[in-house]
């Protein structure tokens, strides 16, 4: 049974850096860690995944805005994202995902229950 | 990227009804498609991966169809607690995305 749970501040300046802690129980090196996000009252928009150092892959809206590590050591994920603006207000979840070998779907199985993050001066 | 168009954006039913959700995909994904429910406050849930494969512990009442670029969810009698948004989902080389969600609520 894998838990996700997201930590990182409620609140951040514009043109700040965000950085998120995923903390995994039931952590593996071959656990995929992903980051999506939900603005107030709007649609789920994926953001990042990780499997390995190897197999790292971003939204194309937003690749050159963030990062995402795996700390197996800490049992952790971590996703940074620069120059933060108003309209990433959002709730942040980390997901657990999945590849489904045969159709090569992603499917997210396991999530974090979210962090509200507000982006205000 | 691979647009997912839901409809209806919002289905007005009575518990006990059937509801058929729709997704479709801007261009053939085969039977890539996840499915999921969130309720109000909570996290996303994973119902249907496959197009059409429940996930662990998912009512029978649900079911997912298609392939290409249509699929459907249909909840074959509808629960209190099933009434909240709908999502489909599909990964490609593209990248991941999401539909913009159906809001099924209690008529």
């Amino acid at each position: 049974q894998v838990t996700m749970k997201e930590s990182g501040p409620l609140l951040v300046k514009p043109k700040e850096t965000l950085t998120l802690t995923c903390t995994v129980s039931g952590f593996s090196d071959r656990l995929g860690v992903s980051w999506v996000r939900q603005p107030p009252g709007k649609a789920l928009e994926w953001l990042a995944h990780i499997f390995s150092s190897d197999e790292i892959s971003y939204t194309s809206s937003l690749k050159t805005r963030l990062t995402i590590s795996k700390d197996a050591s800490k049992s952790q994920g971590v996703l940074t994202m620069t120059d933060m603006d108003p309209l990433d207000t959002a709730t942040y979840y980390c997901a657990r995902i999945r590849r489904v070998f045969g159709s090569g779907l992603y499917m997210f199985d396991s999530w974090g229950q979210g962090t509200l993050v507000s982006v205000s001066s | 990227e691979i647009v997912l168009t839901q409809s209806p954006a919002t289905l007005s039913l009575s518990p006990g009804e059937r509801a058929t959700l729709s997704c479709r995909a801007s261009q053939s994904i085969s039977d890539s498609l996840a499915w999921y429910q969130q309720k109000p406050g909570q996290a996303p849930r994973l119902l249907i991966y496959d197009a059409s494969l429940r996930a662990n512990d998912i009512p029978g009442r649900f079911s997912g169809s298609g392939s290409g670029t249509d699929f459907t969810l249909t909840v074959s009698s509808l629960e209190p607690e099933d009434f909240a948004v709908y999502y489909c989902q599909q990964r490609s080389t593209g990248g991941i995305t999401f539909g913009q969600g159906t809001r099924l609520e209690i008529k």
